[in-house]
Parts: C-alpha cells; structure tokens; sequence
C-alpha cells in the first residue's frame, strides 16, 4: 500500500534559525496536506497542495510540492518558540479525495 | 458546537470488555472520519462517513471494530472484546463537503483508550 516517509524524525533549533520537514510518498498523490500538533494536542490542518510544482506561504512557513508530485517539504524561517510541535504530512492517492496517509510527523523542539 | 468533540476524553477498560467512543461533528458537515494515532506515529485512517453512509471502512484492523453513523451527524466507533494491541488514541475528524480538494479537516481531540 501506500507509504508515505518524512524526515528528519526530530529537529531540534536555536529561536531564530530556519528549519526544514521533508515527506516522500511511494506513490504519486493527488494532493497533500500539512498539518500541525502541539504537544498534546491534536492535528491542525495548515495547508493542501495540489498542483505539480506548487508553492504556497503562510508568513515563515513555505509549503512545496514536487514535480512529480511525490515529494513535499515544510521550511519555517527564523523559527519562534510557538512553532514548537509535530509537523505531519498526509497525501491523498488512488483516486480517493478523503483517505489521508499521514507521515510519520516531524517534532519541532525550539531553545528560546 | 464549536468543533468536533469526542468523549470519553479518556478511557481504561480491562481486556475482553467491549467500548464505545462517541464523535459529535462539526454541525453542518457532511463528512466524518475516524482515526487512530499510537504514540509517535501519524493518524491512521480507519473509517469514512458521508451522511449516514459509511463510504470506506477499509482501515478497522478487524471484525471486532465497527462504526456506524446513523442519523448523519453523530457516530459511534465500537471496539468488542478489546485486547492491549487495541491500546492508542482515536481521532474523529469532520469536513463540510465530501472530501472535496482544498476541503478542510478538522480533528477533534481524540479518546484516549488503555485496555489493561
């Protein structure tokens, strides 16, 4: 079935420098998602992507997506200690528009 | 209400009993969704509703979950004689329109489930 991977696991920053997720799908998607989770709490949906080579900001956050639509990345840019959490990515593929294969998540620590 | 709410927030049940956990969409939205998310790891779908209609249910590990929807709003996810394996946090999740692209999910915050 399909897998989708993303890495690093962990990341850990000084405030202020930038930061990087990166997730990769076995299969071709149709679109992916980007979502967020403070230490326990749950997903917050932040973005969806769908073209080939699309690009999107929110603020610091850079949302792309590969070429050939199997690769995505998250960048944050000068991170802030309320970025702190776990980055998850979560791709649709086989022709459903509703069954999201999530990542593994990335968790986000931030040293003020 | 507000956004999508779960209950219990926290369970413990001893192994071979059966629970329920009960989800309360979004109001208005057609699309329901339940989830399971073990420590560390990404939600994992389990089970899709539109309406009352459940569309997908590919994702119950087996015959003892079940789930069901059936005036279209509230739904109730059943797991019979729980075992330790079954031990993780369910996730409900709601959109308006029927998994439509740029349709946005939201999560509810989950029922806490230990079977000791």
């Amino acid at each position: 079935g399909q897998q989708v991977m993303q890495i690093p696991q962990y990341q850990h920053v000084q405030e202020g420098e930038d930061f990087t997720t990166y997730c990769n799908s076995s299969t071709t998607l149709s679109n992916i998602q980007w979502y967020k989770q403070r230490p326990g709490g749950h997903p917050v949906f932040l973005i969806q992507l769908v073209k080939s080579g699309e690009v999107k900001k929110q603020k610091r956050l850079t949302f792309q997506f590969g070429e050939a639509k199997k690769n995505s990345s998250l960048h944050i840019t000068a991170t802030q200690t309320t970025d702190v959490g776990t980055y998850f990515c979560a791709g649709n593929s086989g022709g459903s528009n509703y069954k999201l294969t999530f990542g593994k998540g990335t968790l986000l620590t931030v040293n003020p | 209400g507000a956004g999508v709410s779960q209950s219990p927030r926290y369970k413990v049940t001893k192994r071979g009993q059966d629970v329920a956990l009960r989800c309360d969409p979004i109001s208005g939205h057609v699309s329901l969704y339940w989830y399971r998310q073990a420590l560390g790891q990404g939600p994992e779908f389990l089970t899709y509703f539109n309406y009352e209609a459940q569309q997908d249910k590919s994702g119950l590990p087996n015959d003892r979950f079940s789930a069901e929807r059936p005036e279209g709003s509230i739904s109730t996810l059943t797991i019979q004689r729980t075992e330790q394996r079954d031990s993780a946090m369910y996730r409900c999740a709601s959109s308006l329109t029927p998994g439509h692209p740029g349709n946005t999910i939201y999560f509810g915050e989950g029922s806490w489930l230990t079977v000791v």
